[in-house]
């Protein structure tokens, strides 16, 4: 039982460039979330799905789509990748009606 | 907004200091607080948590204590040792809003040997 994984664990990017997080869980968990934290900011939901083929924007939503096509998959795309969006970006899960929610380890991606 | 207010940034406990931990919250709808606790590297992993008709958690050495009239919670851990060093973030979720996480900004604590 891996629990919550992340793909890949570092990145570089240049501007303009683009790139696909994957996160993964094997706990059978309807609802995901991708998260960003920066320092001092805390850790800021992008977007998120209530279960396969759903999706919705969390608080910082822009430069950034979502994909759910599997319910153990939730993917995180960058089309063009801007220096703003250099951070650690965090996957979590959580059952329907629970609270809890597990995260990922992360993928520390740097935009230059 | 900050609907989550964490104080403070940082923290330096000697062992076996108290740790304290403060949020302050705005939305009455927010019905779990958690705590989680974060190691450089790590994701978050949850610590403890509590809802607000109860006024203290105790799991261990941490201590939740919860202030539903003043929208406040703090986190106390008892004891501190070098091994609790690490990113605290208090957060609040409203189960009417697809039990999103609402973090505060977070304190390093580091406890001194």
């Amino acid at each position: 039982n891996a629990g919550v994984t992340q793909t890949p664990k570092f990145r570089v990017l240049k501007t303009g460039q683009s790139m696909t997080l994957l996160c993964a869980q094997d706990m059978n968990h309807e609802y995901m979330y991708w998260y960003r934290q920066d320092p001092g900011m805390g850790l800021r939901l992008i977007h998120y799905s209530v279960g396969e083929g759903t999706t919705a924007k969390g608080e910082v939503p822009d430069g950034y789509n979502v994909s759910r096509l599997k319910k153990q998959n939730f993917l995180l795309g960058l089309e063009s990748a801007a220096p703003s969006q250099t951070s650690v970006y965090f996957c979590a899960s959580s059952l329907v009606g629970l609270y809890e929610q597990y995260f990922g380890p992360g993928t520390r991606l740097t935009v230059t | 907004q900050q609907q989550v207010k964490q104080s403070p940034q940082s923290l330096i406990v000697q062992k076996g200091g108290i740790s304290i931990i403060n949020c302050a919250y705005e939305n009455t709808a927010f019905d779990y607080f958690p705590w989680y606790q974060q190691f450089p590297g790590k994701g978050p992993a949850l610590l403890i948590a509590i809802r607000p008709d109860v006024s203290e958690k105790k799991e261990g050495r941490f201590t939740i204590s919860f202030n539903k009239s003043a929208k406040q919670f703090s986190l106390h851990i008892m004891d501190s040792q070098p091994g609790d060093s690490a990113t605290y973030f208090c957060a609040a979720v409203s189960g009417g809003s697809n039990y999103k996480l609402t973090f505060g900004k977070g304190t390093l604590l580091t406890v001194n040997p």
